[in-house]
């Protein structure tokens, strides 16, 4: 079965600062997607990185980006410059091809100004 | 392009009332969820469908139905509301099982 896990139910970091958010997962599958997702307090999903298990590559978009360490089944979220409107809990997700979409518990950022 | 369409956004419901949670997509996405969220928790996968006429259950289905005779929609049946269905219960699409689409989310309290 899917799991996904984050350890870390709180994380601040000061304006202009990075911070890195943790997940790890457990899949049998060798092919797979992974997801970061940020809800600010309107609840809204939005979605903030991708990444195909096959491309050994870390997706980055702007000031987002992943390390992605297949062997670890290790998914973790780098954010640089932080910003104040990045405060907002963020979920990591896993995608067995063809499946269901499995969250998890998601982290709280709170950016210090 | 509406996306994911879920309505209503907010409704008050008495115990032991049933309801219908719509949601529907116009991206041809043959891939649709639902999720509930709890407060200060994850999403919990309640039911989904991989296309029109096959449904399969989530981690916690336990009070709910949905039905998929569409592409385009896909409800969410509450029967007999329950206070541990109070939540707020998210649609989502995507194309062969590629990055989800979600709505904007429908606020239940079931009291």
């Amino acid at each position: 079965a899917q799991t996904v896990t984050q350890s870390q139910p709180e994380m601040s970091v000061q304006e202009a600062e990075t911070v890195t958010l943790s997940c790890t997962y457990d899949t049998s599958e060798s092919d797979y997607y992974l997801f970061w997702y940020k809800q600010p307090p309107s609840r809204q999903m939005i979605l903030v990185i991708r990444q195909e298990a096959y491309k050994q590559q870390n997706a980055t978009e702007n000031r987002f980006s992943v390390n992605f360490q297949k062997a670890a089944k290790s998914f973790s979220l780098k954010i640089s410059d932080s910003q104040l409107g990045d405060a907002a809990m963020y979920f990591c997700a896993l995608m067995e091809y063809g499946n269901k979409l499995v969250f998890g518990a998601g982290t709280i950022l709170r950016v210090k100004s | 392009n509406a996306g994911v369409t879920q309505t209503p956004k907010f409704r008050i419901l008495k115990i032991g009332q049933s309801m219908t949670l719509q949601c529907t997509q116009d991206m041809n996405h043959n891939y649709m969820y639902w999720y509930r969220q709890d407060p200060g928790m994850g999403l919990k996968l309640i039911y989904y469908s991989v296309g029109a006429g096959i449904t399969d259950k989530g981690e916690v289905p336990n009070g709910y139905n949905v039905s998929r005779s569409t592409t385009e929609d896909f409800p969410l049946r509450l029967e007999l509301a329950a206070p541990s269905q109070t939540s707020v219960y998210f649609c989502a699409s995507s194309y062969q099982g590629n990055t989800i689409y979600f709505g904007e989310g429908s606020w239940l309290t079931v009291v």
